[in-house]
């Protein structure tokens, strides 16, 4: 069982690199969402997507992003890395997102640790 | 604004040593709360979900109360394992998720 599957578990960057953090999951769930985590603070949406080829913002969206061509596959682009963009990403899906209502639950990838130097 | 608070951010009890986290959010109208168990190093695993107030969940030595301000985890009897960071969550009105920041909980035998 693989689950939600996130590439690189850690990467190093200078800051204006761009890089992909990869994100794929083999549930066939509809919804997918990018996270971020720094200490002291809860997680935050980045991006989400309620199906393929459809996308939105969350709450710190500003220097990613990101594009949904299939159900497995929901990639996170930062496109010039700078210093606050050091945290940990995690990936999560669910099969219809909170809206479907039942229990919403969301399954999480083991996180992806970036620092930008 | 909308917040969720957790409360306290850091607990050590004994093994045995029965507890309760604290999760409480500013916002009137709940669609929904959620609890979930993170491990170092690893991702959020689900606990439970909540939608109404007088609401609870239970699985093993946890079990999760709602009302209308804030969420309890109460933690009966607890063993070494049970270790984590407790995160809750509420659902807002764009059906996402807003994240306490968590509670570490150590259980030392």
């Amino acid at each position: 069982n693989a689950g939600v599957t996130q590439t690189p578990k850690f990467q190093v960057l200078k800051t204006g690199q761009s890089m992909t953090l990869q994100c794929a999951q083999d549930m066939n769930h509809e919804y997918m969402s990018w996270y971020r985590q720094d200490p002291g603070m809860g997680l935050r949406l980045i991006h989400y997507s309620v199906g393929a080829g459809i996308t939105d913002q969350g709450e710190v969206p500003n220097g990613y992003n990101v594009s949904r061509s299939t159900t497995e596959d929901f990639p996170l682009r930062l496109l010039s890395a700078a210093p606050s963009q050091t945290s940990v990403y995690f990936c999560a899906s669910s099969y219809s997102g909170l809206a479907g209502g039942g229990t919403g639950e969301l399954f999480f990838g083991e996180g992806s640790r970036l620092t930008v130097l | 604004e909308d917040q969720v608070t957790q409360s306290p951010e850091a607990l050590r009890l004994q093994e045995g040593e029965s507890s309760s986290l604290n999760c409480s959010y500013t916002v009137s109208g709940l669609r929904g709360l959620f609890w979930y168990r993170q491990d170092p190093g690893k991702g959020p695993e689900f606990l439970f979900t909540l939608y109404s107030a007088g609401e609870e969940k239970e699985k093993e030595r946890l079990k999760a109360t709602l009302t209308k301000k804030e969420s309890f985890l109460h933690i009966t009897a607890p063993k070494p394992e049970d270790s984590a960071t407790y995160l809750c969550a509420r659902m807002d009105s764009n059906y996402q998720l807003i994240w306490g920041a968590g509670t570490k909980l150590i259980i030392k035998p």
